[in-house]
């Protein structure tokens, strides 16, 4: 137990549908974090949130769309995804981001998200 | 973005001491090193991190090279709960965001 949950755990949904992933960390950390993690393929960062703003988004598709309430909560709201896009997605929250402190990332379980 | 070179797998036998290699030869002066190991099925976990001088913790001893361009993890005693893949990770300064490579899959041998 690392502190930052996940939920669903498993997910499948057809490609029209409309999803959300979410993440809660009772840490009292400040940044939070998405991953993506396909098979076979390294983790890739996604999206960064320090204090509630977004601070990076590595490229991805607009399919994708963030959501930071607060500090301990981010959602991920999916939308017209593809196949390609079933992989396993980790929610992790650090109490500064990489770069401002000496800091680890605590990562959640992750949601397997398959889209048929 | 420094860039990471791990070696793909390793293997060590149970009880035995591992040391899991990683260089950075890009890193700047002021980046962390990180280290993070991922156990099958779950998310990746925090090992160890250290900047210039060598570091312990409960889990691992972590050895920096003098220039920094490289640096050791190691397992003092492997166990078959110590199986994963493990990520050597330089911290970027002036972004926000670690960089994952293909890390080094370790297999521990009964």
């Amino acid at each position: 137990e690392t502190g930052v949950t996940q939920t669903p755990r498993h997910l499948v949904m057809g490609m029209t549908n409309k999803k959300s992933l979410k993440c809660e960390q009772h840490l009292g950390h400040n940044a939070m974090y998405w991953y993506k993690q396909s098979a076979k393929k390294p983790l890739e960062l996604m999206f960064v949130y320090n204090f509630k703003e977004q601070t990076e988004n590595n490229s991805v598709p607009s399919r994708f769309s963030p959501e930071c309430p607060n500090s301990s909560h981010l959602f991920l709201h999916l939308h017209t995804l593809q196949p390609e896009d079933s992989a396993l997605y980790l929610c992790a929250s650090s109490l500064y981001p990489p770069g401002q402190g000496d800091n680890e990332q605590f990562f959640g379980p992750g949601t397997r998200l398959t889209v048929l | 973005d420094a860039k990471t070179t791990q070696p793909n797998s390793m293997e060590s036998n149970e009880e035995e001491p591992v040391h899991l290699p990683c260089n950075h030869s890009t890193i700047s002066g002021t980046d962390y090193i990180h280290w993070y190991r991922q156990l099958p099925s779950q998310g990746p976990e925090y090992v160890i991190h250290g900047l210039t001088s060598n570091v312990n913790n409960r889990m691992a001893s972590l050895a920096i090279a003098e220039d920094r361009k490289s640096s050791t993890l190691i397992l003092h005693r492997a166990t078959l709960r110590d199986a994963a893949v493990y990520y050597c990770i330089p911290d970027t300064s002036g972004t926000y965001k670690y960089i994952f490579g293909t890390g080094t899959r370790l297999k521990v041998l009964a």
